[in-house]
């Protein structure tokens, strides 16, 4: 039973324009979420993460917004740029219990100069 | 970059023969991880190591054992190596258990191929 979901395998987006990638997650124990970045040949690297206690995180051009309500978030990457093109993964875990991270499926995107 | 290398980088091996991947870290994080990426399932997680002797199984576990008989050495054994663990494996580490204060660093991967 997928825990972590993307539902968009990819996603190609202007130079310029905004990014949107969305993660939905099934368990309400979730409380603390990462977005990682990969890119071909390479392992994940990671972006960005955000708390349960908050709903928005920003740094520099990516901003993850959490909806707790909707068991939804999304990463936000503007403007993009080719260099952002890469698979992005979704991932959550509960801080305090015992479970390791779940990871979704990943999206890949591709910036188009 | 955190200190995490991999061995082999790629390997092809036949069906039935024993494998074993091996994660160095340098960086003495005492939590270690073994990951599966493949097309359309993203990234599972096999076995971790929250120390020295300590592993637990992960998502998909079945037909591989982890040892850990040094802080910076995790490897990870294909005991008889089938097709379908055809993959590309990660090794992550992290300092300590997930955390707002802490993430997992990932190696660069082994591309395995059992034919």
């Amino acid at each position: 039973d997928q825990q972590v979901k993307q539902n968009s395998p990819s996603l190609s987006v202007q130079e310029g324009r905004i990014s949107i990638l969305n993660c939905d997650y099934t368990n309400s124990m979730f409380d603390y979420f990462l977005w990682y970045k990969k890119y071909p040949a390479e392992g994940p690297t990671f972006l960005i993460s955000i708390s349960s206690i908050k709903d928005k995180n920003e740094d520099g051009r990516f901003t993850v917004f959490l909806n707790k309500s909707a068991k939804h978030l999304s990463l936000h990457i503007v403007p993009s740029q080719p260099g952002d093109s890469a698979v992005y993964f979704c991932a959550a875990s509960e801080v305090w219990g015992n479970t390791p991270l779940v990871f979704g499926k990943g999206t890949r995107l591709s910036v188009i100069a | 970059d955190a200190g995490i290398t991999q061995s082999p980088r790629h390997k092809v091996t036949e069906t039935g023969t024993p494998v074993t991947l091996r994660c160095h870290q340098t960086e003495n994080h005492r939590y270690m991880y073994w990951y599966r990426q493949d097309p359309g399932h993203g990234l599972r997680l096999i076995h971790y190591s929250y120390g020295v002797k300590d592993t637990d199984k992960g998502e998909v576990s079945d037909g591989y054992s982890v040892s850990r008989s040094k802080t910076e050495d995790f490897l990870l054994t294909l005991e008889s190596a089938t097709s379908s663990q055809t993959s590309v494996y990660f090794c992550a580490i992290s300092e300590s258990w997930v955390s707002s204060t802490d993430t997992q660093y990932f190696g660069p991967g082994t591309r395995l191929t059992v034919l």
